[in-house]
This record gives structure tokens, sequence and C-alpha cells, in this order.
């Protein structure tokens, strides 16, 4: 049973548009998570946050933005896409537990982008 | 440089038979170590995780894996594989002590179970 929900699940579009990937969750999580994932390969950090308002850019460049004005909602946007962004996307979330690293995420099922 | 690694790209398994997948990490410290399950077409799931204490953590679906510190290892293994076990598995950890706390993943390891 989902809890974390990410849309749409797939998406062809051409170069040059913009698009919203959709990720919300319903746990109450405070942090929530964008991956990006090339098929067989490992999964890379692109922007995280730690609560509202606050967002920051992970390991791998990106030129994608993210907002988080709401607790339960991340949405991740391409301004421009290219054929370079064709990838999927998985959204996480976990649990602030101030107890340190331990809360593990949780994952939506991803949208897979492709860019023509 | 702090890594997760899986040294097995691709994996083939008969039906009943055990199964191991390989995971070693590199950090200055103990990190905190999952294993996740992506089934095709599918999100992450968490199979295990260990913090600390016994080395040896059971999972969901017959799924268990041993923490080796001296071989800087975190092993998943089952003793009998099921067809439905086909997929690819993540191995990840937290390698640092900021804030952020992200996991790092390994590459994964695509497993595929013969009849």
């Amino acid at each position: 049973e989902a809890d974390i929900y990410q849309t749409p699940r797939y998406l062809v579009i051409g170069t040059g548009k913009k698009i919203t990937l959709e990720c919300s969750q319903t746990m109450g999580h405070d942090k929530m998570y964008w991956y990006q994932q090339d098929p067989g390969m490992e999964l890379h950090l692109i922007h995280y946050s730690y609560g509202v308002n606050s967002t920051e850019k992970g390991d791998l460049s990106s030129e994608s933005t993210v907002s988080r004005i709401r607790t339960e909602h991340f949405p991740l946007t391409l301004e421009s896409a290219r054929p370079s962004h064709t990838s999927q996307y998985l959204c996480a979330s976990s649990q602030h537990t101030g107890l340190g690293n331990n809360s593990p995420l949780h994952f939506g099922n991803g949208t897979r982008l492709t860019v023509t | 440089a702090q890594s997760v690694t899986q040294p097995d790209i691709h994996i083939t398994v008969s039906e009943g038979a055990s199964l191991e997948l390989r995971c070693n990490y590199s950090y200055g410290a103990t990190p905190y170590l999952f294993w996740y399950v992506q089934s095709p077409g599918q999100g992450l799931q968490l199979l295990l995780k260990y913090f600390s204490g016994d080395t040896l953590v059971q999972g969901i679906k017959g799924f268990e894996a041993e923490f080796k510190r001296s071989q800087s290892s975190f092993n998943l293994r089952k003793p009998s594989v099921h067809w439905s076990d086909a997929a690819e598995y993540f191995c990840a950890g937290t390698l640092e002590d900021t804030g952020r706390r992200a996991l790092t993943f390994g590459s994964g390891t695509r497993l595929q179970v013969q009849p």
C-alpha cells in the first residue's frame, strides 16, 4: 500500500517543454528527496528537503528545480526538457526521528521520463 | 571516497537455490545500512536495515543480511529463492554525518531466477 505517490508514471515529451513531476506523501514526513536513476545504474540524489520552505541540491548536478510549500508535496520542475533528461525519477520521504541517521526511506513508484 | 559497492551486476540462480548478494562500503565509521528491492516498473521497497547490535538482521520475504565490520560488508542472503524474487536489489547506507543524511546507493544487482 503506497503512502507516497508520484505522477505521472510515464511521460514522453518533446524537447523544450516545461514539465513538473508530482510527488505527494500522506505520512507527515519532514524529509523528502528526489533521486535520478538511469537504467541499470545506481540512484543519484538530485534534491532534498528538510521541511517546508527548505530545499537543497543533492550530489548530482541537475537542471531541475524543486519547491516545498506544503509538507506533503515536493514537485520537481524542468523548465526546458532535453533528451539528456531522459531517466527515471524516484521521490522518497523519511521521518525525522531526532535519533540520527536511522530512518529508512519510503519510495514512490517513480516517473519514467523520455524526452524526444 | 565514501561509497557503497555491489560487485555483481547480474546474478542468475535456480529456483530453490540459495542466494547471496554482495555489498561493500567505504566509510570511516559504521554506517547505517539498508537493502532495497525494486521490482520491474515499481518503486523501491525496504527489505531490511542495520543500525547497531546484532550483526545478523532479518528482513521481509525470508531475506537476511549479515554486517561484517572487518570486511566492510553487508551481504544479503536467502536460503531458497522463489521465482517472485526476480528483481533488482540495491544496497544503501548513510555515509555522512551531516544533517542531510541521504542514502548512498550501490549500482544494484539484477537477480534472475531460472525455473
